[in-house]
């Protein structure tokens, strides 16, 4: 079964500087999809960003990039910038290619110091 | 309007009560799940239907039914509610023949207390 480790249950970061969170995840699999989902105050499940494993591109949004590193199996989010808004829980996510059944890490709570 | 929609939002129950929790979409996706949070656990699978005839275990489905209705709508029963399912629970939908590929998208959450 795959699973997904995020190492850090808090993290905290002043306003406008650079956090990374981490992620690592286990499989067998060769394709698959891995994703990092928002969620603030308002509980809503927000997706910040998705990265599919045949792609050595790291993918980007906006403030929002990851680094990919398949052979490490990890997965880490790097938020630039860092704003009030971005304060919130946030959870890694895996999924084979094909099946949208989501594995989820335990989550990071994101604290944003003005 | 919300594209998931759950009901309720906030739930508060006493243990053995039976409950229901709904979840509708207007979507068009024929899969539907439904997760449950706990703090310092992240989101678990309890059910999962890939069509209305299609309905799936998932990794807690212990003491949890579903019920899934019509395209649009997925039901989450508890037949006798107990303290340790008090928690956060989310139904998605997801279509990845609709250039979605393996995205989910989340209702709202009801949160649901057993007291």
């Amino acid at each position: 079964a795959q699973t997904v480790t995020q190492s850090q249950p808090e993290m905290s970061v002043q306003e406008a500087e650079t956090v990374t969170l981490s992620c690592t995840y286990d499989t067998s699999e060769s394709d698959y999809y891995l994703f990092w989902y928002k969620q603030p105050p308002s509980r809503q499940m927000i997706l910040v960003i998705r990265q599919e494993a045949y792609k050595q591109q790291n993918a980007t949004e906006n403030r929002f990039s990851v680094n990919f590193q398949k052979a490490a199996k990890s997965f880490s989010l790097k938020i630039s910038d860092s704003q009030l808004g971005d304060a919130a829980m946030y959870f890694c996510a895996y999924t084979n290619f094909g099946n949208e059944k989501l594995t989820f890490g335990t989550g990071t709570r994101l604290t944003i110091i003005p | 309007d919300a594209d998931v929609t759950q009901t309720p939002r906030n739930r508060i129950t006493k243990t053995g009560k039976r409950i229901m929790l709904e979840c509708s979409q207007t979507k068009g996706h024929d899969r539907m799940y439904w997760y449950r949070q706990d703090p310092g656990l992240g989101l678990r699978l309890i059910y999962y239907s890939f069509d209305v005839k299609d309905i799936n275990k998932g990794e807690i489905s212990d003491g949890y039914s579903v019920s899934r209705q019509a395209q649009a709508k997925f039901s989450l029963s508890l037949e006798s509610a107990i303290p340790n399912q008090t928690a956060l629970y989310f139904c998605a939908t997801s279509d990845p023949t609709g250039g979605q590929d393996e995205k989910l998208f989340f209702g709202s959450g009801t949160q649901l207390s057993v007291l």
